[in-house]
């Protein structure tokens, strides 16, 4: 049981190109979450999909992409990358059938640290 | 606008002491918390978390304690290890509002606190 796992751990872009991020979990939770850290600003939600074939915006969309590819995996992409998204990313999912504490928390894949030059 | 504060960038602690992270928010519809602790190149960790139907959650060495009237909650951490220096971060979320199988629930983070657990 690897929980979430994230590709690739380290990327370096120059400005302008493209790239995907991807992110798969193995503990058959429903929604799925992209954060971004960044220093001195804590997680910032990027993207969610509450379920399989949903996929809705969070704090800071723009510049990204997702797809919720099935219920085990959820990519990030970025179309035309540029220095203000460099950065650490983060996924994560949870249970959320029910609106309970428990299967609210939410779990971390361990993050791609992306460079944009 | 900052709803989730960590208003202390670092906290530095003797080995076998009381650690004492805090945290504020302004979103008085918040109603499960939780703490998570993050090493260096890995991803957040799940900590404890509390349901603000209780005033204090307890695990091991760590509880949480919630203060509703003063929008406050705080981690302690007894007795403070080495292993625990780590960042802690205090997150937050409303699982009233809407059905959490359509909208899922979504996380509002404080800043972080650094933990320094000195031996």
């Amino acid at each position: 049981n690897a929980g979430v796992t994230q590709t690739p751990k380290f990327q370096v872009l120059k400005t302008g190109q493209s790239m995907t991020l991807q992110c798969a979990q193995d503990m058959n939770h429903n929604s799925m979450y992209w954060y971004r850290q960044d220093p001195g600003m804590g997680l910032r939600l990027i993207y969610y999909s509450a379920s399989e074939g949903t996929t809705d915006k969070g704090e800071v969309p723009n510049g990204y992409n997702v797809s919720r590819l099935n219920k085990r995996e959820f990519s990030l992409r970025l179309e035309s990358a540029a220095p203000s998204q460099t950065s650490v990313y983060f996924c994560a999912s949870s249970e959320s059938t029910q609106a309970t504490s428990s299967q609210a928390t939410q779990y971390f894949g361990p993050g791609t640290r992306l460079t944009v030059l | 606008d900052q709803q989730v504060k960590q208003n202390s960038p670092s906290l530095s602690v003797q080995e076998g002491r009381i650690s004492i992270l805090n945290c504020d928010y302004t979103n008085s519809m918040f109603d499960y918390f939780l703490w998570y602790k993050k090493y260096p190149a890995e991803g957040p960790t799940f900590l404890i978390s509390i349901s603000s139907i209780k005033d204090k959650n307890e695990d091991g060495r760590f509880t949480v304690f919630l203060n509703k009237s003063a929008k406050h909650l705080s981690l302690h951490i007894v007795p403070s290890q080495p292993g625990d220096s780590a960042v802690y971060f205090c997150a937050a979320s409303d699982l009233t509002v809407l059905p959490i199988m359509e909208y899922g629930n979504k996380l509002v983070f404080g800043a972080g606190t650094i933990l320094r657990v000195k031996s």
